[in-house]
């Protein structure tokens, strides 16, 4: 079993609609977690940073963490082309070694 | 401008040739990491360095290799002993003063081996 579980897609919606994505991990000692988004050819950027449980919103997007069942999700609201990208969650113990998930590719159509 | 180079782009190898792939920040980042991204698998670690002249492998480190004699380079080889090399290889930074762990990443080295 892999230590972090990520659904790798593809995943299309329409211009507008909400994307959810989400991973599941198995380290209870994970305690930051992290989604990068990564366009095509090009190397990942953060996107969003969570410290422990909860929720974190920045504009269109939302992070939530549940480190009770291990979960955690992102939100896009409104999404639009330019959300057309690959999206993977990361998590670490210590802000050090990170373990990334598969990765979900995304298109949003026009 | 500030960043992180990654040379070359796209490289092409033959079977049983060792390649360099190289990594330059001008970031004055400590730390600097190899990940190597193949499609449905993610990034896997290869190597981390987290100052000058030491370094540790990471989960898939077997058939690389590495040095750190500069802040500023981390060159990552691809030896002969590598029985897949084809992929797509990132290098990334980490400022040790971070308090969110961030990476960034340069634009990564495609490999592909003939």
């Amino acid at each position: 079993q892999k230590e972090v579980e990520q659904d790798p897609g593809p995943l299309s919606v329409p211009e507008g609609a909400i994307v959810s994505l989400n991973c599941t991990y198995s380290n209870s000692a994970f305690q930051y977690f992290m989604w990068y988004r990564q366009y095509s050819r090009k190397g990942p950027e953060l996107l969003m940073y969570t410290y422990s449980s909860g929720n974190k919103e920045d504009g269109r997007f939302t992070a939530q963490v549940d480190k009770s069942s291990k979960y955690i999700s992102l939100f896009i609201r409104d999404s639009q082309p330019s959300d057309s990208a690959t999206y993977l969650c990361a998590m670490s113990e210590d802000d050090y070694k990170l373990s990334f998930g598969a990765g979900t590719t995304v298109t949003v159509r026009a | 401008d500030g960043g992180i180079t990654q040379s070359p782009k796209y490289l092409f190898r033959k079977e049983g040739q060792n390649v360099t792939l190289s990594c330059e920040q001008n970031l004055n980042h400590d730390a600097m990491y190899w990940y190597r991204q193949d499609p449905g698998q993610g990034l896997r670690l290869i190597y981390y360095s987290q100052i000058v002249n030491d370094f540790q492998k990471g989960d898939i480190a077997e058939g690389y290799s590495v040095s750190r004699e500069k802040k500023e380079s981390f060159p990552l080889t691809v030896t002969s002993a590598q029985k897949n090399p084809t992929a797509f290889y990132l290098c990334a930074t980490q400022s040790g003063g971070s308090n969110t762990g961030e990476l960034f990443f340069g634009e990564g080295s495609r490999l592909t081996v003939l």
